[in-house]
């Protein structure tokens, strides 16, 4: 079957640097994505990757290995507003998203 | 104003009400989705709409019931829900679908809870 495990939650220190990571089985590939969602917000878009290797993006980056089935989201210089759920989806050969459960990711001072 | 809007964002209804969940997207996006969200599970594809035809239903159970009048407009009709629907409603748009390029935009979603 297809899944996405990701970890239910982590805390952070301000300042600091978290990695969260994300493991994929899919039929088929065409991408991982990675959304963040504020509680009671919709999700916004934070990065796609499909080859495999790292996107920068300001403080924040993601990591891809096809041959491993894994991603991760590495968020630089942590704020408080950093604090939320993210969210691993990989695409599959329909072009369906397959979707992980979550992170939530709590900052502290 | 955000891309996706949805009304109510909050919805409480018994069993046997009729309610209707409404979302607009003000994109020019061609594709529009439902989605259901959970606590701690992820994101269930409900329906997809690609020009206004429905083109994905995963097993949805009948007692909800989707709309799409145009390219901006997407509904969701309730009725005789169970309290194992509460949850978060999303609503999304993309320009197309079957683009891995092309980026969803959802809305902040409906909260509902059946009593």
């Amino acid at each position: 079957g297809q899944n996405i495990d990701q970890p239910t939650e982590m805390t952070a220190t301000e300042g600091a640097i978290v990695q969260i990571n994300c493991t994929y089985q899919t039929s088929g590939f065409n991408g991982l994505f990675w959304y963040q969602q504020h509680a009671g917000e919709a999700p916004t878009f934070l990065s796609y990757n499909v080859l495999d290797g790292l996107e920068e993006k300001g403080r924040f980056s993601s990591f891809l290995s096809r041959s491993k089935g894994y991603s991760y989201l590495l968020l630089k210089e942590l704020q408080m507003k950093d604090s939320a759920s993210y969210l691993c989806a990989a695409m599959d050969s329909n072009y369906q998203l397959i979707w992980g459960a979550g992170t939530k990711l709590i900052i502290k001072p | 104003e955000t891309g996706v809007t949805q009304t109510p964002r909050h919805l409480v209804m018994g069993m046997t009400n009729k309610k209707s969940l409404k979302c607009e997207q003000h994109l020019g996006h061609n594709a529009m989705y439902w989605y259901k969200q959970s606590a701690k599970k992820p994101l269930e594809l409900m329906f997809v709409y690609s020009l206004e035809e429905r083109v994905e239903n995963n097993s949805v159970p009948s007692r909800f019931s989707p709309e799409c009048p145009n390219s901006s407009h997407l509904f969701l009709h309730l009725h005789t829900l169970q309290p194992e629907d509460s949850a978060l409603y999303l609503c999304a748009s993309s320009q197309d679908i079957g683009d891995p390029a092309d980026t969803i935009y959802f809305g902040e979603g409906s909260w509902l809870t059946v009593v």
